[in-house]
């Protein structure tokens, strides 16, 4: 299985700012994908970055507000710009793997809250 | 509709007994695999098991079972012989063939009792 690594795991925020979080994979993936977690629910897909392409994102999430960047195949970064306290939330980064590639790891997670 | 349904938003279960989470999922895709990942309240998501739709026998895990049962669309997670640190959120997962994002339900948390 992968071993996946995300920084920071935790921080809290001025509205108004921007934080990048990082997440790095022990081993070479073609896709990385980046979830978020309200409080309370469940998760819910932002976007899936791809080596040397643009990030593909999901309805409801743009690019402006949640930029990413997939500078090589074992690392990217979600940054959450412009925040607001509806951004609190877990951000976690996942990709595919397993003997067959159809199982899924998540990494540690990032806890943000904005104040 | 729900892609997928967790029906029990909480489970108790004595220590060293086992308990069923359940699960339905809604897909017309033949090609589909479901999933079950536990949730600690640290956050983090930690994966049990994975069914594929083809797959022709229940996977099991250790402790953790996937009682498959296609024609009723279910996909319950088993997990025998309960341990204190079993208590979590557990979440249920679909990814169907042609996309690459799992869809989860709501969650079902469990807490294990002395």
């Amino acid at each position: 299985s992968a071993v996946i690594s995300q920084k920071p795991s935790r921080d809290i925020c001025q509205r108004g700012t921007s934080l990048t979080i990082q997440c790095q994979v022990d081993s070479q993936v073609t896709m990385m994908f980046w979830y978020r977690q309200q409080p309370g629910q469940s998760l819910t897909l932002i976007a899936t970055a791809n080596q040397g392409s643009e990030a593909t994102y999901e309805s409801g999430f743009v690019i402006d507000k949640f930029p990413i960047s997939r500078p090589n195949l074992t690392f990217s970064t979600l940054t959450v710009s412009n925040m607001s306290p509806e951004d609190s939330s877990i951000y976690l980064c996942s990709v595919r793997s397993g003997s067959s590639y159809n199982e899924q790891f998540f990494g540690p997670g990032t806890r943000l809250t904005v104040l | 509709a729900q892609k997928i349904t967790q029906t029990q938003p909480g489970m108790f279960v004595q220590e060293k007994e086992a308990v069923t989470l359940d699960c339905t999922y809604d897909t017309s895709d033949p090609s589909y695999g479901l999933f079950w990942y536990k949730q600690p309240s640290s956050g983090e998501m930690i994966f049990l098991i994975y069914q594929g739709s083809y797959d022709q026998q229940n996977a099991t895990e250790g402790r953790y079972s996937l009682n498959f049962q296609k024609a009723r669309k279910s996909a319950n997670l088993v997990i025998s012989a309960s341990q204190l640190g079993d208590s979590a959120m557990y979440f249920c997962a679909m990814r169907e063939g042609g996309f690459q994002k799992l869809v989860f339900g709501t969650g079902t948390r469990l807490l294990v009792s002395p």
